[in-house]
């Protein structure tokens, strides 16, 4: 399958840890990579390969993997992390690239 | 200044066809593989299509194969959108992506570092 599936929604309380998955069998092959995306704004890049942070991004954000499981953590989510994120992969075939659904995250 | 800028989007009656451009600046662009992304009203990313950074290889979703060309100018360093036959479901805000390939000491991985702010492209009668 070339399908990335997100939960599309999770909350956290303002200060906590919340882990956003993204499942699918490319990424037994593949690295997800994470984008955030707030509204009317262009993706930005948070996290990636295995668990790499573009420059500017904060610590708090985290990625890992487990079989075909990737993971993006925020430790002590902040209100400015309310946003929507996308896992990335490419397909089996490579020449493909694969967006996950999206997970709306809120911050309470 | 390192910069993706979008143009060419509007509204297009089904059926019919719409060019879409991206303007590069501030990177060497002939060196990087490009992207289109695009994004329907209140809906999540899909993958539109890729071009090799010198034009040789393209991949395309299967929503748009069939319809839709990509291509690139490296002289003019701008990448292109070409969309024929084209339907409500295409109706989206259209972005371009930078692929940055990195051959690591594991293996290779890749990721897109730097995205246009996209342009709107409806599809209505």
């Amino acid at each position: 399958s070339s399908e990335l599936t997100q939960d599309p929604a999770v909350s956290v309380a303002l200060g906590q840890t919340v882990r956003i998955t993204c499942q699918g069998d490319s990424l037994r092959g593949y690295y997800a990579n994470w984008y955030q995306q707030k509204p009317g704004q262009a993706p930005v890049l948070v996290i990636y390969d295995k668990n790499n942070r573009p420059s500017g991004i904060p610590d708090r954000f985290s990625g890992s993997r487990s079989g075909n499981t990737a993971s993006l953590t925020i430790t002590g989510a902040q209100a400015e992390d309310e946003a929507d994120y996308y896992c990335n992969s490419r397909d089996s075939s490579g020449n493909h690239v694969v967006f996950g659904g999206g997970t709306k995250l809120t911050v309470l | 200044q390192v910069q993706l800028v979008e143009s060419g989007g509007g509204v297009v009656q089904p059926g019919r066809s719409l060019r879409l451009s991206c303007a590069a600046s501030g990177f060497t662009f002939s060196s990087y593989d490009m992207h289109w992304v695009r994004q329907a009203p209140g809906k999540g990313l899909e993958w539109v299509a890729v071009i090799s950074y010198d034009g040789t290889n393209e991949y395309f979703a299967d929503s748009v194969k069939g319809r839709f060309t990509i291509s690139r100018d490296n002289s003019k360093n701008t990448l292109y959108l070409q969309m024929n036959s084209l339907r409500a479901e295409d109706t989206s805000v259209y972005y371009c992506a930078k692929e940055v390939l990195v051959v690591g000491t594991t293996g290779p991985y890749w990721y897109f570092d730097l995205w246009g702010r996209g342009t709107l492209v409806t599809v209505s009668s």
